[in-house]
């Protein structure tokens, strides 16, 4: 079956600096990704669209300068938190679809654990 | 605004009994409704997928059903096993790719 593969799944830093989280389409091949936010007992949040070789599309109210997205190929999408703050520790999951069309169930990654303190 | 309702308190059965989960949405119709597994510290797990034009689906000792008129999907866990205790999430999805995710209900299974 199709994998995600995320990484790290635990950081802890220190307030003001970045964090870089990886998502990777380990057998199969992802244009679109998509990166959630989770807080305890809550929904996933689906933060942003990551489209292999264009900008990423942000829902509203995520900071774009605060959530880098990068998907440089079609195996690989990244999200960087810029300067991080504990109000940004939190639960990060990707996802991806193994099949063209919004009917394909999403494959998730085990979520990256963001402590900052 | 769209909003998916899933009961927040957890639900508590014994085992082999049937665990029914409730999946109520407003603001929206969707052409697709999922259900997720997730276990804690993890990503969830796709478990079935339904569409607006069908009732219900089975996929083993699970069971959907689907009902855009009263907009609610009902998921169900036949002879439960304490290996089902477990957040099962309810997502709804449109034609695009945009998937929006309930907060989940919490289920345990006593042996």
């Amino acid at each position: 079956g199709a994998v995600v593969s995320q990484h790290p799944s635990r950081v802890i830093c220190k307030s003001g600096t970045s964090v870089k989280i990886e998502c990777r389409s380990l057998d199969f091949q992802a244009t679109t990704m998509f990166w959630y936010r989770q807080f305890p007992k809550q929904s996933l949040m689906l933060m942003a669209t990551s489209n292999e070789g264009s900008k990423a599309t942000y829902e509203q109210g995520v900071e774009k300068d605060k959530f880098l997205i990068n998907h440089a190929s079609l195996t690989l999408s990244t999200l960087t938190v810029a300067s991080a703050h504990p109000e940004d520790s939190s639960f990060y999951i990707c996802s991806a679809r193994d099949m063209a069309g919004g009917y394909s169930p999403l494959h998730f990654g085990n979520g990256t654990r963001l402590t900052v303190t | 605004s769209q909003k998916i309702e899933q009961n927040s308190e957890a639900l508590n059965i014994q085992e082999g009994k049937t665990a029914t989960l409730t999946c109520n949405y407003t603001n929206y119709s969707p052409a697709y409704l999922q259900w997720y597994r997730q276990d804690p510290g993890r990503g969830p797990v796709f478990l079935l997928l339904i569409r607006e034009n069908e009732k219900e689906k089975r996929k083993e000792r699970l069971k959907v059903t689907f009902d855009t008129t009263l907009k609610q999907s009902l998921f169900h866990i036949t002879a439960s096993q304490p290996a089902d205790s477990a957040t099962y999430l309810c997502a709804l999805g449109g034609g695009g790719f945009k998937t929006i995710f309930g907060a989940g209900t919490r289920l345990f299974v006593k042996a």
